[in-house]
């Protein structure tokens, strides 16, 4: 199993309020990803990380952001969450090198969030 | 584009049936990648296989195989003798040069097997 936690893994929060989830690897993998799997729409990427403080969009990056300190962690933060972002949050990790690996991505458990 | 296409959405059989999962992939690139995930009830992802496109040779994995046919743009997954802990999601996946690599994924095929 590839060694990548989730932190939390279940949360209820409130509409309004700021919400973090952690991705830690010890992997030492330099590329990190949050996902989004809800209902009918799949897998959907939020945010990518190629590196320790560099970041770029997915295909639903609104109303999320990240962060990036250190190789072995991944911050995911709702600034101020909404119901329609009440879903399952997967980190993931791959290998630095896509074009000889073909970017295979190994994930996390997961975390339920709820927006109530 | 890109895409991955699933057909099946929901698939039951009967325990030790064999049963094949089918995915058909669009791609202008001749160098990509294709990817199988499972997604037990429990819910995490685990990663089952990775084929280039250079490598049509059919796997085996113990029960699992994929059958991987650049002529049809297919990779299709067949379980033998299934069994119950095969109940999961599987999800169909594709990376290339023109997605930067990044997975495109298919809906995903729900299996069944019933004891």
């Amino acid at each position: 199993d590839a060694g990548i936690t989730q932190s939390p893994r279940h949360k209820v929060t409130e509409t309004g309020t700021p919400v973090t989830l952690r991705c830690h690897q010890t992997e030492n993998h330099r590329y990190m990803y949050w996902y989004r799997q809800d209902p009918g729409h799949g897998l959907r990427l939020i945010h990518y990380s190629y590196g320790v403080k560099d970041t770029d969009k997915g295909e639903v990056s609104d109303g999320y952001s990240v962060s990036r300190s250190k190789t072995e962690d991944f911050l995911l933060t709702l600034e101020s969450a909404t119901s329609s972002q009440t879903s399952v949050y997967f980190c993931a990790i791959s290998d630095a090198r896509p074009k000889v690996f073909g970017n295979t991505i190994y994930f996390g458990e997961g975390s339920w969030l709820t927006v109530v | 584009a890109q895409k991955v296409t699933q057909a099946q959405t929901e698939i039951s059989v009967v325990e030790k049936e064999d049963v094949t999962l089918d995915c058909v992939y669009e791609t202008r690139d001749t160098t990509y990648y294709l990817f199988w995930y499972k997604q037990p009830p429990s819910g995490e992802l685990v990663f089952l296989i990775r084929r280039n496109s250079f490598d049509e040779q059919n796997e085996i994995s113990g029960r699992y195989s994929w059958n991987f046919q650049k002529s049809t743009s297919s990779f299709n997954f067949t379980i033998t003798a299934s069994q119950v802990v095969d109940s999961a999601v599987y999800f169909c996946a594709l990376s290339d040069v023109d997605s930067n690599y990044q997975l495109i994924w298919g809906a995903g095929t729900k299996l069944i097997i019933k004891p």
